[in-house]
C-alpha cells in the first residue's frame, strides 16, 4: 500500500534548540494531516494537524508546514525540551479514506 | 480516566494458541480501530468499526476477527498465532468517519508469540 515518509530516521538535538521533523507524503489528494507523538510504551498521541487549504498552522511551542507542491509536512519545535524525545509520526487522508502513517522519526533530546 | 483503554498491556503466548485482546472508549467516540505497529515502528490500519458496524477490513488473515458488542467497545480475537503475529496492537476511536478525525489511541498491547 501507500506509505508516508522515509525509513525510520533518528534526530538528535540539543537541549533548548530547535528541532525539525520532516515528512514526504505520497497522495497529492490528500487534504488533511495530523502529527503525532508516541512517548515509549504509550500510544500515538495527537499534536497538531492541518488542512490542504493551509500552509502553516500554529501551536504550543509546534508548527507545521505544508508544502503541496512537493508533497512535504514538516514539524518544527521550538526550544526542545527532554520531555519531547518521542518517536513522530505524519498521517495523511482525504476525506472518507484511512489514514495512512509515515514510519516515523526518533527525536532524542540530548541534555 | 483514560479515554481508550486496552487489555492486556503485555502478552506473551504460545504459536498456535488464541488470545483475545479487549479495547474500551469512554469517549462517546461512533468509530473504533485496530492498528498493528511493527518491530519499525510502522502503523497499518487493520479494522475500523462504526457503530458496532465492521467498515473496513484491510488485507488481514482471517484468524484475526474483531468483535463490537457496542460501540464502546471493540475487541481482537486472533485464532492459531503465529510468531509473524507478534507487534504492538494499539486500539483507536474517533467522532465519526468522514476522515478529518482526530484519531485516539489507546497504549498499546505488546504481543510476543514464542
Amino acid at each position: 500500500g501507500e506509505s508516508v515518509g522515509l525509513h525510520l530516521p533518528t534526530l538528535s538535538v540539543q537541549e533548548g534548540d530547535n528541532s525539525i521533523i520532516n515528512c514526504a507524503y505520497s497522495n497529492s489528494a490528500s487534504d488533511y494531516f495530523i502529527w503525532y507523538k508516541q512517548e515509549s510504551g504509550k500510544g500515538p498521541q495527537f499534536i497538531i494537524d492541518i488542512r490542504s487549504n493551509m500552509d502553516k498552522r500554529q501551536g504550543q511551542r509546534v508548527t507545521v508546514l505544508l508544502n503541496k507542491t512537493v508533497k512535504h509536512l514538516s514539524l518544527q519545535i521550538a526550544a526542545t525540551q527532554p520531555g519531547d524525545s518521542a518517536v513522530y509520526f505524519c498521517a495523511e487522508t482525504n476525506y472518507g479514506q484511512n489514514f495512512v502513517f509515515g514510519p516515523g522519526t526518533r527525536l532524542s533530546v540530548l541534555p | 480516566d483514560t479515554a481508550v483503554s486496552q487489555t492486556p498491556k503485555y502478552l506473551v503466548t504460545q504459536m498456535g494458541n488464541d488470545k483475545s485482546i479487549k479495547c474500551e472508549q469512554n469517549l462517546g467516540h461512533d468509530t473504533m480501530y485496530w492498528y498493528k505497529q511493527d518491530s519499525k515502528k510502522f502503523l497499518k490500519i487493520m479494522f475500523s468499526y462504526n457503530n458496532k458496524e465492521l467498515i473496513i477490513n484491510e488485507t488481514v488473515p482471517n484468524r484475526f476477527s474483531p468483535k463490537s458488542p457496542d460501540k464502546a467497545h471493540l475487541n481482537l480475537h486472533i485464532n492459531s498465532l503465529e510468531l509473524g503475529d507478534s507487534a504492538v496492537y494499539f486500539c483507536a476511536s474517533s467522532h465519526g468517519t468522514g476522515g478529518h478525525e482526530k484519531l485516539f489511541f489507546g497504549s498499546g498491547t505488546q504481543l510476543s508469540v514464542l
